[in-house]
């Protein structure tokens, strides 16, 4: 089946403490991206990346690191969460820049 | 300004009426452009892509894009109490970055 898989898909954690979400596409796409959704203010663009070893600021990317090593997956990380990073996140992927995204389950995170 | 603007809402309709959702764009180097459906809590699902000029119909569902006005707005016709979500405009602008509005959302009343 076609999917964008990330995990996990809720995390409570401390401030300071670093954590990794993932996300894995098996669709061969070269277009990957993150995402956070906050109330009001729709989903905003925190990395992308158009292929292997190239990757782009988004809208927001301050406190966030990404990196491509593979085409099928797309890491986020938080070196040092802070609370105002408690958001929920997706990943997406698309075949290439201006075809349609598809997007992971979600992961809800809360920094305390 | 922001690059993709919608009406929030919330929107409301009767059943079996006709939802109007507009989206308006900054970038005119913008290519492709999509509605997604998003229920509360749940990821974004794809509803209709549009990427030339005139109206695309699929279902109840028609996209029209006008580039030279920098809109692009989604009808959904006999509208349903399932159609009651958030609809967010989406595009790839010059930078080929995927950015979306904050989304409109329709209330469909039984």
């Amino acid at each position: 089946e076609a999917q964008v898989t990330q995990n996990p898909r809720y995390l409570i954690t401390v401030t300071g403490k670093k954590l990794t979400v993932t996300c894995s596409q098996n669709m061969n796409h070269e277009y990957m991206s993150w995402y956070r959704q906050d109330p009001g203010l729709g989903l905003r663009q925190i990395y992308y990346s158009m292929n292997v070893e190239v990757t782009d600021k988004g809208d927001v990317p301050e406190g966030y690191k990404v990196s491509r090593k593979e085409k099928r997956n797309f890491p986020l990380i938080l070196e040092s969460p802070s609370p105002n990073q408690t958001s929920l996140y997706f990943c997406a992927s698309s075949l290439t820049g201006t075809t349609e995204a598809f997007f992971g389950q979600g992961t809800r995170l809360t920094v305390v | 300004q922001k690059e993709v603007e919608q009406n929030s809402g919330p929107l409301s309709v009767p059943e079996g009426a006709i939802a109007s959702l507009n989206c308006t764009y900054s970038d005119r180097g913008s290519q492709s452009f999509f509605w997604y459906r998003q229920y509360s809590g749940k990821s974004p699902e794809l509803i209709m892509f549009i990427y030339s000029n005139g109206d695309k119909e699929d279902g109840r569902f028609t996209a029209q894009l006008n580039k030279a006005s920098q809109y692009v707005s989604l009808l959904i016709r006999d509208s349903q109490p399932s159609d009651s979500a958030t609809y967010l405009c989406a595009l790839y602008g010059s930078a080929r970055q995927l950015t979306f509005g904050s989304g409109t959302q329709l209330t469909v009343l039984p």
